[in-house]
């Protein structure tokens, strides 16, 4: 079973600074996707970026981007510029490739992110 | 375009008791995942619907059923509620066919508490 890993349960960063947030997981397959979703306190699971295994190149969304490290299995999450409305919870999650778009998804236990004005 | 929309958005009840929930899946889509979300946790995925059939299951007893109807809307049902039930339960949906890299839709949730 796959498994995904969150270590820091909190973070804080200072307004308009950089800021890791870090994952690893466990999988044997070697197709996979990868996903980091953010939480504000509005429940809403909202997307940030997505990464597909079989891309070298890592992804990147504006603000964020990604250091997809394959033979590690790790997966961080770097935000530039942080903003006070990037506080939030973050997750990381894995779906597994063969079954596409109707794969569950498996997440970590999530990192709270504080961003000090 | 409405997204995923859940009701209701809170919810008590007491050990014992029987809840259903519903979810409403975004526009163009016709698979419904439910995920039950404890506090300070990841969520967990409970099961997922697509043509009315149950097509994956997580780790969850069979107090946890499920439905969905022809207009893809879904409703998740627990039995004999326990106090660790209460959390956040959401709902995402998704195309069965779409692409690999399409990420899952997700509603704002409905939480439950258990007395």
């Amino acid at each position: 079973a796959q498994t995904v890993t969150q270590s820091q349960p909190e973070m804080s960063v200072q307004e308009a600074e950089t800021v890791t947030l870090s994952c690893t997981y466990d999988t044997s397959e070697s197709d996979y996707y990868l996903f980091w979703y953010k939480q504000p306190p509005s429940r809403q699971m909202i997307l940030v970026i997505r990464q597909e295994a079989y891309k070298q190149q890592n992804a990147t969304e504006n603000r964020f981007s990604v250091n997809f490290q394959k033979a590690a299995k790790s997966f961080s999450l770097k935000i530039s510029d942080s903003q006070l409305g990037d506080a939030a919870m973050y997750f990381c999650a894995y779906r597994a490739f063969y079954t596409g778009a109707n794969s569950k998804l498996t997440f970590g236990k999530g990192i709270t992110l504080s961003v000090r004005p | 375009d409405a997204g995923v929309t859940q009701s209701p958005t809170h919810l008590i009840k007491t050990r014992g008791q029987q809840v259903t929930l519903r979810c409403s899946p975004k526009s163009g889509h016709d698979t419904v995942s439910w995920y039950q979300q404890a506090l300070g946790q990841g969520p967990q995925f409970i099961f997922q619907y697509y043509e009315e059939e149950e097509r994956q299951r997580g780790n969850f007893p069979d107090r946890f059923s499920g439905h969905q109807f022809p207009n893809y809307s879904s409703e998740l049902n627990v039995n004999a509620l326990l106090l660790g039930d209460s959390a956040l339960y959401l709902c995402a949906s998704t195309q069965y066919r779409g692409g690999g890299n399409q990420p899952q839709h997700f509603g704002d949730g409905t939480r439950l508490s258990i007395l």
